[in-house]
C-alpha cells in the first residue's frame, strides 16, 4: 500500500519558519493536498494541487514539492498556527486515498 | 452557508450496526464526490470510504471492504455510512467531506467538513 511519511512533531518560534515534509514514492506525480487540524476541530484544508490557498488562508502557507517529497511552509508562524498538519493524496493505481501520519507543530 | 452536519454516532456494542448519515446545505450536493474519514482517539487521519456523484464509483479502504458500506440520497442532500459487525477498533470519530471538483473522481482536497460524530464501540 502507498504510504505519506511525515515526521510526527516538530517546534518552531513565534516569527520564525515552518517546514513540514510529506515522503512518498513518485508524490511529484500526484497532487498534494494539506491539512490543519486543532485540537477538538474537525480538519480544515489549507494548501490544495500542491500549493494553492483555498479562500481565506493566509498567504503565509505555501507549498512546494520534489520527486519524493512535498513541503508545507509556514512563515512567520504564530501561535495560532499550532496544530497537527496533515498531508494527502489520491493513490490512483489502488483508488485509495492516502492520508500521512500528521506532524503536531508546537509553537515554543 | 455551506455545511455538512453528521449524525447518529454513539455508544454501541460490539457486534451490533450502526448508520451514520451526513446532511449537506449550502451546495449543490449531487455535483460532488463524497469521503468519510475517521479518527481514532488520539490518531491520525484515516480515510474510509468515498461515492462520486451518481455513485457510479464507490471506493473503500482496504480494512473497510466488507463491513462499511458507504450511500447517498441526492434527492435528500444526504450521506450515509452504514457500519455492521462494529468492533472496539471502530472508535473513532466519523467525518464526513466535500471532495473538491475534478475531471478525477476523488483526486481533489477535501474542502468542506462536518464537526464529525463520535462512535463508541465497547461493552
Amino acid at each position: 500500500s502507498y504510504v505519506l511519511a511525515q515526521s510526527p512533531s516538530m517546534s518552531v518560534a513565534p516569527g520564525r519558519t515552518a517546514r513540514i515534509t510529506c515522503g512518498g514514492d513518485d508524490i511529484g506525480y500526484k497532487k498534494v493536498h494539506w491539512y490543519q487540524q486543532k485540537p477538538g476541530q474537525a480538519p480544515m484544508l489549507v494548501l490544495y494541487d500542491d500549493s494553492d490557498r483555498p479562500s481565506g488562508i493566509p498567504e503565509r502557507f505555501s507549498g512546494s514539492k520534489s520527486e519524493t517529497t512535498a513541503t508545507l511552509t509556514i512563515t512567520r508562524v504564530e501561535a495560532g498556527d499550532e496544530a497537527d498538519y496533515y498531508c494527502q493524496v489520491w493513490h490512483s493505481l489502488t483508488d485509495h486515498v492516502v492520508f500521512g501520519g500528521g506532524t503536531k507543530l508546537t509553537v515554543l | 452557508e455551506v455545511q455538512l452536519v453528521e449524525s447518529g454516532g454513539g455508544r454501541v456494542k460490539p457486534g451490533e450496526s450502526l448508520r451514520l448519515s451526513c446532511k449537506a446545505s449550502g451546495f449543490t450536493f449531487n455535483t460532488y464526490t463524497m469521503s468519510w474519514v475517521r479518527q481514532a482517539p488520539g490518531r491520525g487521519l484515516e480515510w474510509v470510504a468515498s461515492i462520486s456523484t451518481s455513485m457510479s464509483y464507490i471506493y473503500y479502504a482496504n480494512s473497510m471492504k466488507g463491513r462499511f458500506a458507504i450511500s447517498r440520497d441526492n434527492a435528500r442532500n444526504s450521506l450515509y455510512l452504514e457500519i455492521n459487525s462494529l468492533r472496539a477498533e471502530d472508535t473513532s470519530v466519523y467525518y464526513c467531506a466535500r471532495v473538491g471538483q475534478h475531471p478525477g473522481i476523488a483526486v481533489a482536497g477535501m474542502d468542506v467538513w462536518g464537526q464529525g460524530t463520535t462512535v463508541t464501540v465497547s461493552s
